[in-house]
Parts: structure tokens; sequence; C-alpha cells
């Protein structure tokens, strides 16, 4: 199993720059969930899809953050403008159908914005 | 509304001795309860889950939780330390009905000293 894949794994880029992110979710699980991991604010989740629809997006900062879903087998979330605050490690998660407590988590993509 | 508090930020223990980490939780309704644990640079692993069967559950590499109601505690114990375990543990909390969302908490630093 190849667990759930995520890109890049650290990515630099300047302020006002496009950032998009990118999740493979593990083949089979039908929930998939975005963290943003941070030394102030801890692990936070920011949406999650159930079959590729999105659930809740209440934990989306703010209009610069947007994620999609388009098949079950590919996630992407974007920050557009990017800012120095949205620096932070970006998780991706899946979890299987009527589990979706036992979520596998991705390795993470370490973002910095200067 | 539900919540997790872990009491102690960071545990330092030697390689060999108990490792206690202390976790109290607060729910509207019965609750589920984990432990993840994310090793440095790594994504979170599911090491245990209570999910209203067994009060005392068992998770990987020698790890074990015990549910207690009347304390509204889930306290993390392993009986013998290992270097391995060095790593952030978190403590988490979803109920019957929260959909797939999961409540972390700010998470225990585990130090493993020789």
């Amino acid at each position: 199993d190849a667990g759930v894949i995520q890109s890049p794994r650290h990515e630099v880029t300047e302020m006002g720059q496009e950032v998009t992110l990118r999740c493979k979710p593990i083949s089979g699980h039908n929930s998939l969930f975005w963290y943003r991991q941070t030394m102030m604010r801890g692990l936070e989740l920011l949406i999650y899809f159930n079959n590729n629809v999105p659930i809740d997006d209440s934990g989306m900062p703010e209009d610069r953050f947007s994620a999609k879903m388009p098949n079950a087998s590919f996630s992407t979330l974007k920050i557009q403008p990017s800012e120095p605050r949205d620096s932070a490690v970006y998780f991706c998660a899946s979890s299987p159908r009527d589990r979706g407590y036992e979520q596998y988590f991705g390795p993470g993509t370490r973002l910095t914005v200067t | 509304a539900q919540s997790v508090t872990q009491l102690d930020s960071h545990v330092s223990v030697s390689e060999g001795t108990p490792v206690l980490l202390r976790c109290n939780y607060s729910s509207s309704y019965s609750p589920s309860l984990f432990w993840y644990v994310q090793h440095p640079n790594k994504g979170l692993q599911l090491l245990l889950k209570y999910t209203s069967a067994a009060t005392l559950v068992k998770g990987i590499n020698g790890f074990e939780a015990e549910f207690k109601k009347s304390e509204t505690s889930f306290h993390l114990t392993k009986p013998s330390a290992h270097m391995s375990d060095a790593a952030e543990y978190f403590c988490v909390v979803t109920f019957t009905g929260g959909g797939n969302k999961l409540t972390f908490g700010t998470g225990t630093q585990l130090k493993v000293e020789l």
C-alpha cells in the first residue's frame, strides 16, 4: 500500500504567489481531509470531503484558500495569493467508509512563504 | 461541544521506565477517543481507539489507554519506554453523529532518555 501521497514535500514561495498542494488518498477510502499544523495553533482541520463532496469547510481561513476534489483519487488545496502567515505544514489524510476516525495521514507539505 | 485537554506539553522518561500521558475530555455525547502519534517530520499515525467497547484499549507498540467515564479521562500508558517512542502524542475526540470531524488536543512531546 502506497499510503497517502502528497506533493510537493517542500514549497518555498514569495508572498503574493499562488500555491497548489496536491494529495492522492489511499485507494478505496471515501473521506479526505486537509489539515494545517503550526506551532502557534497546533493541528487545524481546514476542510473535509465525503465521496468527493465538500462537507465542512468551516476551518478554511479565508477566501484565499480553496480546495477541490475532482475525483476519488485526487485533491488540491490552493492558496491565492499566499501570505507569510500561511507558512505551515499542510497534511492530507484519508479514511475508509464508516471509519472516519481512522485517518491515515500523508507525510505533509512544508510551505514557507517569504 | 467537545474538547480534549492534554495536561502535559512535555514528558521526559528514562528508557525502560513507565510512560503516562494524560488526557481529559469533554463531550456532550458519547465520545469516541483516540491517540495518534507523530514522529519527527512525519504524518500522524493512529495508535489506538476507544469506540464504546472495552474500556481498556490496547494499541500498537505496547501502548494502552483506559477510558474512565467518571473521571472523563483517557490516559495513555506503556509499561516500559523505548527510545523509538520519542514523538509527539495527540489525544483526539469525536462522537457518534459528529461526522468525520476529529478534535485534536494540543499534543504532548515525549522525550526518552538513556
